[in-house]
């Protein structure tokens, strides 16, 4: 599976967008970017994934490079409840589950 | 209603002893995971099951075994306790296999002493 490398932490301003970048630069052509959260003393929480194409839900934006090497996550207007480790990770296709380690991911700090 | 829940929420113990932690899922999905995060805060997956098909991961002691009674739950069974087995372990749940939306209990906090 592709190494994936976040900054271990940012801080981003309430109301505000909030841009937490992830860099996957062995990512291979059947690999999916994933962003999952975890608010502190809470499990993960699935927010968005794609393959190449930019995505958007309700939680948040997917911006991929067309080289596919970064990617980005955009939570529009952040909110205090927002705050949480975010996790980037690089699947394949055809995962088996097998190996699968989410890595120490970005702390965001909304401030009020 | 709560979608994966665990339980229990803590659990302290000693060592060498045997306990389990029970997971169910009210979501009608296939398939369900266990997943160790330790002191470091990495969040690595166990196991996975899917129609009475397990997938291991190989780096799992074989002190650790799910075991499901039906599709909605799935147990973690752990023999002979060790300290390096402290630390919080999460249950999810998703529709398919692979890296479908997975849906993340809070988790179970053991403490080996």
């Amino acid at each position: 599976d592709a190494k994936t490398t976040q900054p271990t932490s940012m801080d981003c301003a309430e109301g505000r967008a909030a841009n937490l970048p992830c860099n996957h630069s062995t990512i291979s052509g059947n690999e999916y970017v994933y962003w999952y959260r975890q608010i502190h003393s809470q499990g993960p929480q699935y927010i968005i994934h794609g393959l190449k194409n930019n995505e958007t839900n309700e939680m948040a934006s997917l911006i991929i490079t067309e080289d596919r090497k970064s990617s980005t996550l955009i939570l529009p207007h952040a909110t205090l409840r927002d705050t949480a480790v975010y996790y980037c990770i690089a699947i394949p296709s055809n995962f088996g589950n097998e190996k699968l380690t989410f890595g120490t991911g970005t702390r965001l700090t909304i401030i009020p | 209603d709560t979608a994966v829940s665990q339980t229990p929420k803590y659990l302290v113990t000693q060592m060498g002893n045997d306990k389990s932690i029970k997971c169910e899922q009210n979501l009608g999905h296939d398939t369900m995971y266990w997943y160790k995060q330790d002191s470091k805060k990495f969040l690595k997956i166990m196991f996975s099951y899917n129609n009475k098909e397990l997938i291991i991961n190989e780096t799992v002691p074989n002190r650790f075994s799910p075991k499901s009674p039906d599709k909605a739950h799935l147990n973690l069974h752990i023999n002979s306790l060790e300290l390096g087995d402290s630390a919080v372990y999460f249950c999810a749940s998703s529709q398919g296999s692979g890296m479908d939306e997975q849906f993340f209990g809070p988790g179970t906090r053991l403490t080996v002493l």
